[in-house]
């Protein structure tokens, strides 16, 4: 049972245009969400996240959007440079207290073309 | 900056072998969580510790066992491998502050053969 659903596994994009990543989810239970980048042989890294008494947040090029009522969250990049050309990976948790697990989505390769 | 070591990186198993794998988390972070990643597949989470005490457990099958010591290095213990279990382990740390500012290792390859 996939609670964080990616339905994109590759995104290409030219430099300089907006890169636009979805992500779906089941669990109502989940209020804290999470963008990571994934770069071959290393870990994910944290990008971005949002709380669900959010519907936006932004940091620097990078904006996650989350609608809570449709379940669903976006990460814009704006604009894309060819150093974003990585697997991004939406995770959620219930709360981010300190201590509640990750659930991840299945990860979207996005490939910025110069 | 000191970051997530896992050692090690690399790991070849034949079956119904036994494998260590470990992980030393960001100085100071008491909370260490181990995920497991297949091929193709989304990070799956294993099991989490917190202060030396296992905090939460996920997908992680019996013949897998994990403690977090002392010094707050965690080892997760794999017997009986299955071909199944090639898959890439990640281990993150967090100061039990959120996940904003928890951090990932780098992983361990383990290939069983």
């Amino acid at each position: 049972d996939q609670q964080v659903k990616q339905n994109s596994p590759s995104l290409s994009v030219q430099e300089g245009r907006i890169s636009i990543l979805n992500c779906d989810y089941t669990n109502s239970m989940f209020d804290y969400f999470l963008w990571y980048k994934k770069y071959p042989a290393e870990g994910p890294t944290f990008l971005i996240s949002i709380s669900s008494i959010k519907d936006k947040n932004e940091d620097g090029r990078f904006t996650v959007f989350l609608n809570k009522s449709a379940k669903h969250l976006s990460l814009h990049i704006v604009p894309s440079q060819p150093g974003d050309s990585a697997v991004y990976f939406c995770a959620a948790s219930e709360g981010d207290f300190g201590n509640e697990k990750l659930t991840f989505g299945t990860g979207t390769r996005l490939t910025i073309i110069p | 900056a000191a970051g997530v070591i896992q050692s090690p990186r690399h790991l070849i198993k034949e079956k119904r072998e036994t494998a260590t794998l470990k992980c030393y988390p960001i100085p100071r972070h008491d909370t260490v969580y181990w995920y497991q990643q297949g091929p193709g597949q989304d990070p799956q989470f294993l099991i989490s510790f917190y202060e030396k005490m296992q905090s939460d457990k996920g997908s992680i099958p019996d013949r897998f066992s994990a403690q977090q010591f002392s010094d707050y290095h965690s080892e997760l213990n794999m017997s009986s491998l299955e071909l199944g279990d090639s898959a890439l382990y990640f281990c993150a740390s967090s100061l039990g502050s959120g996940w904003a500012e928890a951090f990932f290792g780098q992983g361990t390859r383990l290939t069983v053969v």
